[in-house]
């Protein structure tokens, strides 16, 4: 049973086109992370969200974290081909360590030109 | 600044022979991780290291993985004897932890892909 939950597990759009990556969870995390991987590569940690119903903005990119801290969303705004590749969110349980991070099992994302 | 190094990059080999994988964390980190990461899948955490300890090896296979990290600094993570369902992509990753932080950010490395015929 996986921790976090994130859907769509795949999302394939054309360039220009909103959208939208979940990620849910019943348990509760002192802090949530984004991070995206492109084929042949290591994750690269996007952003990190503490609070409850904290907004971060990364250029057309916005992620929210719910305000009971059980899940959170990834907005693209725009998006482009360069946006390709598998969106993954981790999580730190609250009373655990902060360097154990639960991953889901990610949102592979196609931005067609 | 360079980042967390691993190798090989690719390995292939048969089954029920052993195997070896190599990360070099970032300069100055005092803890390393190492996950295997299934196609279509998160990463999944084996084993993670405070300095030489390793503080969280609850899901390493101990009858065929092994790991150390000598120093505290570089990291070797083993197979022996593989299986066929120990094709996946290692990663290694690494943070410097602040007991003072609010969160922690791991740096992934490019890692291994294993395929075991």
């Amino acid at each position: 049973t996986q921790l976090l939950e994130q859907s769509p597990q795949f999302l394939s759009i054309q360039e220009g086109e909103n959208l939208t990556v979940y990620c849910n969870s019943s348990s509760v995390f002192s802090s949530l992370q984004w991070y995206r991987q492109e084929p042949g590569e290591g994750p690269v940690l996007l952003v990190t969200v503490v609070t409850g119903g904290e907004v971060k903005k990364l250029k057309r990119l916005t992620f929210q974290f719910g305000d009971a801290r059980k899940d959170s969303s990834l907005h693209i705004t725009a998006a482009q081909p360069g946006d390709t590749g598998l969106y993954l969110c981790a999580g730190a349980r609250r009373g655990s360590t902060l360097g154990r991070l639960y991953f889901g099992r990610g949102t592979q994302l196609t931005v067609w030109p | 600044e360079a980042g967390v190094v691993q190798s090989p990059r690719y390995k292939i080999i048969e089954k029920k022979q052993p195997v070896a994988f190599w990360c070099n964390p970032i300069s100055g980190h005092n803890t390393l991780y190492w996950y295997l990461q299934n196609l279509g899948q998160g990463p999944e955490l084996l084993i993670r290291y405070e300095n030489e300890e390793a503080v969280d090896d609850s899901q390493l296979p101990k009858d065929r993985f092994s790991a150390e990290r000598l120093k505290g600094v570089d990291s070797t993570l083993k197979i022996q004897p593989a299986e066929l369902g120990d094709s996946a992509v290692y990663l290694c990753a690494s943070s410097l932890e602040d007991s003072g932080a609010s969160y922690n950010e791991q740096f992934f490395g490019p890692g291994t892909r294993l395929t075991v015929l």
